[in-house]
């Protein structure tokens, strides 16, 4: 079966600080892949997606860089956070015609 | 671009009542996915509508899909402690090159009082 990993479960920068977040999958290949943000009134926003290994389209303008550097790992990073960075954030794996499947999340916090 | 409202944000309501959810697109909807979410966690898929019209039940849940492809409701019936939680409706366009590009709606909160 197909899971989907997300670490750290939770963190705490400051600001100005880099960023690294991972999100692996297991049990297939090719999947494709997102990072979205949930932040408090804002409901649950698609930041990135990935179709393939080097291919990464971004949604929205923000301070925020994704790659895809092997087949099921994908990872949301920043150079330096702004207090805005702050928010839940949550990776998906689908593949054809699948629903999105989710990982349990990383709680960004910006000090 | 697609916008989902759902209604109501909050709901409150005793254990064993049914209660229902909806969630209503701003333009036709080529697939709605209901998920739930437990506060700090991630998401749950409960279900995936396509066709106008389309109904689907897991265990007390059921999903509908109305035949204008427009407006979709959650209904729970006898509620019990354990659905509690964030529920959210998303939908997205015809798939991209293979990629799933979601919107969501902003959630409902529901409680289960004892």
């Amino acid at each position: 079966s197909q899971t989907i990993h997300q670490w750290p479960a939770t963190l705490v920068q400051p600001v100005g600080s880099p960023l690294s977040l991972e999100c692996t999958v297991e049990g297939t290949s090719n999947p494709n892949l997102y990072w979205y943000r949930q932040a408090a009134g804002r409901g649950l926003q698609l930041l990135f997606y990935s179709v393939g290994i080097g291919q990464i389209s971004s949604e929205v303008p923000q301070n925020l860089s994704a790659s895809r550097p092997q087949d099921r790992q994908f990872i949301l990073s920043s150079k330096k956070l702004l207090l805005s960075d702050s928010g839940f954030y949550l990776c998906a794996w689908t593949r054809g015609n699948q629903p999105q499947h989710f990982g349990d999340g990383t709680r960004l916090s910006i000090l | 671009s697609q916008e989902l409202e759902q209604s109501p944000q909050s709901l409150i309501v005793q254990e064993g009542k049914n209660l229902t959810i909806n969630c209503t697109s701003s333009k036709t909807l080529y697939g709605l996915y209901w998920y739930k979410q437990k506060y700090g966690e991630g998401l749950i898929f409960l279900m995936m509508l396509q066709k106008g019209g389309e109904e689907k039940s897991h265990e007390k849940i059921t999903a509908k899909l109305d035949e204008k492809k427009q407006q979709s409701s959650l209904h729970i019936t006898a509620s019990q402690p354990s659905h509690a939680g964030i529920y959210l409706c998303g939908a997205g366009p015809p798939s991209s090159q293979g990629a799933q590009k979601l919107v969501f709606g902003q959630g409902t909160r529901l409680t289960i009082n004892p």
